[in-house]
């Protein structure tokens, strides 16, 4: 069981669009919807922003939208701000393990 | 509102075992829609997935982990627990409990987290 593999970090400008990939195998990301994505900022516990691959949670902003195309499942933050500044993970199920990626860091210029 | 807090010693010595509880309010564990994990972070990297455990006592471990790692439920205290043994300063790490959707595979509701560091 490896980690994902993500992008160690990204960057853009206020009102910019990011995205974030996340690159399993077709024994996780490529056989489940079930990838998830988590925000955290320093010395905090990660928050959900989006579940089974596109899903936002009740309070996340539509802003944040998730998708998936084989073994790559991607995070897009449109609209950048500043507190979107943080570290994102993503997280697969893998058959009734779970996987997560190495995170990435994302920096609003 | 679903709350889950991290107790344990913040200081294990190598080659014992760490021991960690997780108590949950808010919502009875009992509950069959969710699976109840551990998952790890050391500083400055990023997150690990320890394991779970279902209501049922039924459990799923990391397989980097699963010699030494022990996760049990307790019902009647709305408590889950975490044994990892063998330690090592590797295992040294803030240590989240969490709530895992079962259909979504998910973690909803997380612990604040509690820093335990292996040392002699």
């Amino acid at each position: 069981q490896s980690a994902l593999t993500q992008p160690a970090s990204v960057s853009g400008s206020p009102g910019q669009s990011i995205t974030i990939s996340c690159t399993g195998t077709s024994s996780d990301v490529g056989s489940y919807n079930l990838v998830s994505w988590y925000q955290q900022h320093p010395g905090k516990a990660p928050k959900l922003m989006i579940y089974e691959g596109s899903k936002r949670p009740s309070g996340v902003s539509n802003r944040f939208s998730g998708s998936k195309s084989g073994n790559t499942a991607s995070l897009t933050i449109s609209g950048l701000q500043a507190e979107d500044e943080a570290d994102y993970y993503c997280c697969s199920y893998a058959g009734g393990d779970r996987v997560f990626g190495g995170g990435t860091k994302l920096t609003v210029l | 509102q679903v709350q889950l807090q991290e107790s344990g010693p913040g200081l294990v010595t190598p080659s014992q075992t760490l021991s960690l509880t997780c108590t949950v309010s808010g919502v009875s564990i009992s509950s069959g829609s969710y699976y109840w994990s551990w998952i790890r972070q050391p500083a400055g990297k990023g997150l690990e997935w320890i394991g779970r455990i279902y209501t049922s006592g039924s459990t799923n471990y990391n397989p980097s982990l699963k010699s030494r790692v022990t996760i049990s439920v307790d019902t009647s205290k709305n408590q889950f627990s975490l044994k990892l043994s063998s330690v090592t300063a590797a295992d040294t790490a803030v240590y989240y409990c969490a709530r895992d959707e079962v259909f979504g595979d998910y973690v909803d509701y997380w612990g604040q987290g509690t820093l335990v560091t292996v040392s002699s």
